[in-house]
């Protein structure tokens, strides 16, 4: 079956712009995260989706930062006047029921450059 | 502030020898670790978890040993193969935070034939 789905794959923006990531979930999976991996760096937590609700934003970095999701699936999160910081792998993993028991399922991420 | 630390960036093993792989957790709060594996331009995959209720976990050639006194916890793979070549991420979460995962910021092993 299809795993987690990113897209792009890669992205390369102008500093100042705005980019969208956009991830599509395992399907049936209620539970969604964003992560991203900035060189050198390990996998920090930005946001997570109970269906489309947000109960932990906590990681977003700035208000530049922003995610939704709709109808339990796609989710995109949205990136407005790209800073060269934010240059780094987005990686979006789903699974069945947030939990201790449902390892997460990770997408091959979106890599993004800002130039 | 890391929560979890993997203090090796990289690790060099011969083929047929363990390897183990070390993380330290900071938040007496976590009660649920993983290790993920990583091959270049993929994401992460599931390896193998350990509840905070054990000390051991074993998958085949992947053992987890946690102690939670000293808020310490090791992978060991034997015997290394060269296909274990990948980035090896240390995860921590809790159920306050709803399971989200606390990563480190990886091992990368090499096996060496």
């Amino acid at each position: 079956g299809a795993g987690v789905s990113q897209s792009p794959s890669n992205k390369v923006t102008e500093k100042g712009k705005d980019v969208e990531l956009r991830c599509d979930p395992i399907s049936g999976h209620t539970a969604l995260y964003w992560y991203r991996q900035s060189l050198g760096q390990g996998l920090e937590f930005l946001i997570y989706f109970q269906g489309n609700s947000a109960p932990d934003k906590s990681g977003l970095p700035s208000d530049r930062f922003s995610a939704e999701r709709t109808g339990g699936s796609v989710s995109t999160l949205t990136i407005q006047r790209t800073q060269q910081e934010d240059s780094a792998v987005y990686l979006c993993a789903s699974n069945p029921q947030s939990g201790p028991n449902s390892p997460l399922h990770f997408g091959n991420g979106t890599r993004l450059t800002v130039t | 502030d890391q929560q979890v630390k993997q203090n090796s960036p990289s690790l060099s093993v011969q083929e047929g020898r363990i390897s183990i792989l070390n993380c330290d957790y900071t938040n007496s709060m976590f009660d649920y670790f993983l290790w993920y594996k990583k091959y270049p331009a993929e994401g992460p995959t599931f390896l193998i978890s350990i509840s905070s209720i054990k000390d051991k976990n074993e998958d085949g050639r992947f053992t987890v040993f946690l102690n939670k006194s000293a808020k310490h916890l090791s992978l060991h793979i034997v015997p290394s193969q060269p296909g274990d070549s990948a980035v090896y991420f240390c995860a921590a979460s809790a159920m306050y935070s709803g399971y989200a995962l606390n990563f480190g910021k990886g091992t990368s092993l090499l096996v060496t034939p």
